[in-house]
């Protein structure tokens, strides 16, 4: 079982609509989260941390956690073309290694 | 404030030949990755260090050396490239080993071992 697992995609939405993505993790322990967000041919750029259970929000962009169900989630409102890329979830687990979903690659149709 | 630097951002060698991979960071962090990325596989560590001079191994080390005299710089180097060694290699760096410190990553360097 992976530490963190993420749907690959590709996911598909209208321009303007919300995109959600999704993330599980498999150490109960871990308590930080993080979401990348990594245009093709760039580097992961961080856009996202949570640490408490809930929402946090920052402009267009929510995170919610749920430690109980141990699950990241995404949410990008108002999508935007600009917002087509592929999205990471990583995860600083109990024993503070990093570790990083494969992503999941968001195309935002104009 | 340049943060994290890697070069060179190209590089197209041939097999058996040693390739070393720069990163140098000004932010003074005391953790330094590497990783590689390959379709399909998502990033994955090769080679990690938590201050000068220390240095451990990742989920793919084998085939590449690392050294950290600096704290600032933490060169990957592959000592006989192979042709399975093609890929987008990242550095990153991280404050310290607390529970909340983020990575933060290189701009990368694309190689092709020919």
């Amino acid at each position: 079982q992976k530490e963190v697992e993420q749907n690959s995609g590709p996911l598909s939405v209208p321009e303007g609509a919300i995109a959600s993505l999704n993330c599980t993790y498999s150490d109960r322990g871990s308590q930080s989260f993080f979401w990348y967000r990594q245009y093709s041919g760039k580097s992961p750029e961080l856009i996202m941390s949570i640490y408490s259970n809930g929402d946090k929000e920052d402009g267009r962009f929510t995170a919610q956690l749920n430690k109980a169900s141990q699950y990241v989630s995404l949410l990008i409102r108002d999508s935007q073309p600009s917002d087509s890329a592929t999205y990471l979830c990583a995860v600083i687990s109990s024993g503070n290694q990093f570790y990083f979903g494969t992503g999941t690659s968001l195309t935002v149709i104009p | 404030d340049a943060g994290i630097t890697q070069s060179p951002r190209y590089k197209i060698t041939e097999t058996g030949r040693q390739v070393t991979l720069m990163c140098h960071q000004t932010w003074s962090h005391s953790y330094m990755f590497w990783y590689r990325q390959d379709l399909g596989h998502g990033l994955r560590l090769i080679y990690y260090s938590a201050a000068a001079d220390i240095t451990d191994k990742g989920e793919v080390p084998d085939g590449y050396v690392v050294s950290r005299s600096k704290t600032e710089n933490f060169p990957l180097t592959l000592e006989s490239a192979t042709r399975s060694q093609t890929s987008v290699y990242f550095c990153a760096s991280r404050a310290g080993w607390q529970g909340d410190q983020p990575q933060h990553f290189g701009d990368g360097t694309r190689l092709s071992i020919l």
